[in-house]
């Protein structure tokens, strides 16, 4: 049973480009929510998509902006990219039906901004 | 705004030597408390979850409490394959994270 997968691992963008980084949920879920997490700290908590649509939204500006396709997979979008932006990406999902709230995360890509 | 508190920030152990870290919490409606282990460079690996005060968790060394306002997880006689950042988590409205404690555990 496969558990969540993101892509791809490493990434190095210059300031001002724009980035896609993708996610594969586990199997059986159908939600998944985007993180950010600097070194050092906790993820921060970006948005969250089910049924194709943002369901919450964290505090991030909208030059974040992200995608669920009908087979639940998804994508996270970041355009005009700042030095700021540079950190672990993690991808997390989970059944919305489901009553424990549990997320189980992916590996994260590794975004570097120059 | 829902709030996570984890303490100590680092904390070092000599193998065998037992300790406790501490998840400290304010959120409004608990749906639940979540533990995650993350090694350097990964992502965060689900260990345990907590539902109501007095619930208690076990895996291997681990051991997960809640109260109303906190969580502890308890490394009983560790090893250095148990260091690690653990990271808590509290799902109100959504899943807002704690800053981790670092814990390394030397031989």
């Amino acid at each position: 049973d496969a558990g969540v997968t993101q892509s791809p691992t490493h990434l190095i963008k210059t300031r001002g480009q724009q980035v896609t980084l993708r996610c594969s949920p586990k199997s059986g879920h159908d939600t998944v929510s985007w993180y950010q997490q600097a070194l050092g700290q906790g993820p921060q908590f970006i948005f969250q998509y089910y049924e194709e649509e943002e369901r919450q939204r964290g505090n991030f500006p909208d030059r974040f902006s992200g995608h669920q396709f009908p087979n639940y997979s998804s994508e996270l979008n970041v355009n005009a990219l700042l030095l700021g932006d540079s950190a672990l990406y993690l991808c997390a999902s989970s059944s919305l039906g489901a009553l424990s709230y549990e997320q189980y995360f992916g590996p994260g890509t590794r975004l570097t901004v120059t | 705004e829902d709030q996570v508190t984890q303490s100590p920030e680092a904390l070092r152990l000599q193998e065998g030597e037992s300790s406790s870290l501490n998840c400290s919490y304010t959120v409004s409606g608990l749906r639940g408390l979540f533990w995650y282990r993350q090694d350097p460079g990964k992502g965060p690996e689900f260990l345990f979850t907590l539902y109501s005060a007095g619930e208690e968790k076990e895996k291997e060394r681990l051991k997960a409490t809640l109260t109303k306002k906190e969580s502890f997880l308890h490394i009983t006689a560790p090893k250095p394959e148990d260091s690690a950042t653990y990271l808590c988590a509290v799902q109100g409205s959504r899943l807002t994270f704690g800053e981790g404690t670092q814990l390394t555990v030397n031989p």
